[in-house]
């Protein structure tokens, strides 16, 4: 089955630890995305890579890090210095020259 | 002014009703929309796509997109339970693959 993979779907995080979030898809989609929903908010925009060994800063980079060494999977870093990680996040992908993006399941990070 | 206004709802009808769900936007290069589904603690689904003027139908969903009045509507016939959801419009401006600016959802519930 074609699709895009997000683990773990629950995750809890102590105060100052880093955490990373895994994100694989077998779409043989180009681009990939990381976003971020709070409740009763639009999904905001963290991370995107157009294409292997590139990324580029979304609307809300601070506090997170990614990296793109294979075509399939995009890990996004939750690091200390994000101040309020509590939140939803989706991993999406696309064709490059089509910007329609697949969700993920998503991953449910909490800050105990 | 936020560049995608969305009615957060809830909005409750009955069954087989005609649900009209709306998005406004502001930025006039944003040129591709979208309508995604969301379930409770899922990832969206795509659900349309289009990029020019006028209406697009599949199924018992039509998306109607106004750029001269920017404004975006999505219309579900024949509405059954299964279609309750938050609904997510989404658009961008380029062709390539960027990162999509989102409205909040609306929260539709379809009374049995």
């Amino acid at each position: 089955d074609g699709g895009i993979t997000q683990s773990p779907k629950y995750l809890f995080r102590k105060e100052g630890q880093n955490v990373t979030l895994s994100c694989e898809q077998n779409l043989n989609h180009d681009a990939m995305y990381w976003y971020r929903q709070d409740p009763g908010q639009g999904l905001r925009l963290i991370y995107y890579s157009q294409i292997v060994n590139d990324f580029q800063k979304g609307d809300i980079a601070e506090g997170y890090s990614v990296s793109r060494e294979k075509k399939e999977s995009f890990p996004l870093t939750v690091t200390s210095a994000q101040k309020n990680p509590t939140a939803f996040y989706l991993c999406a992908s696309s064709p490059r020259s089509v910007n329609e993006q697949f969700f993920g399941p998503g991953t449910r990070l909490t800050v105990l | 002014q936020k560049e995608v206004e969305q009615d957060p709802g809830p909005l409750s009808v009955p069954e087989g009703a005609i649900v009209s769900l709306n998005c406004t936007y502001s930025n006039s290069a944003f040129q591709y929309f979208m309508w995604y589904r969301q379930y409770s603690r899922k990832g969206p689904e795509l659900l349309m796509y289009t990029y020019s003027s006028g209406n697009k139908e599949d199924g018992r969903f039509t998306a109607q997109v106004d750029k001269s009045s920017k404004y975006i509507s999505l219309f579900i016939r024949d509405s059954q339970p299964s279609d309750s959801a938050t609904y997510l419009c989404a658009m961008y401006s380029g062709g390539g693959a960027d990162g999509l600016t989102f409205g909040k959802g609306t929260h539709l519930i379809i009374q049995p």
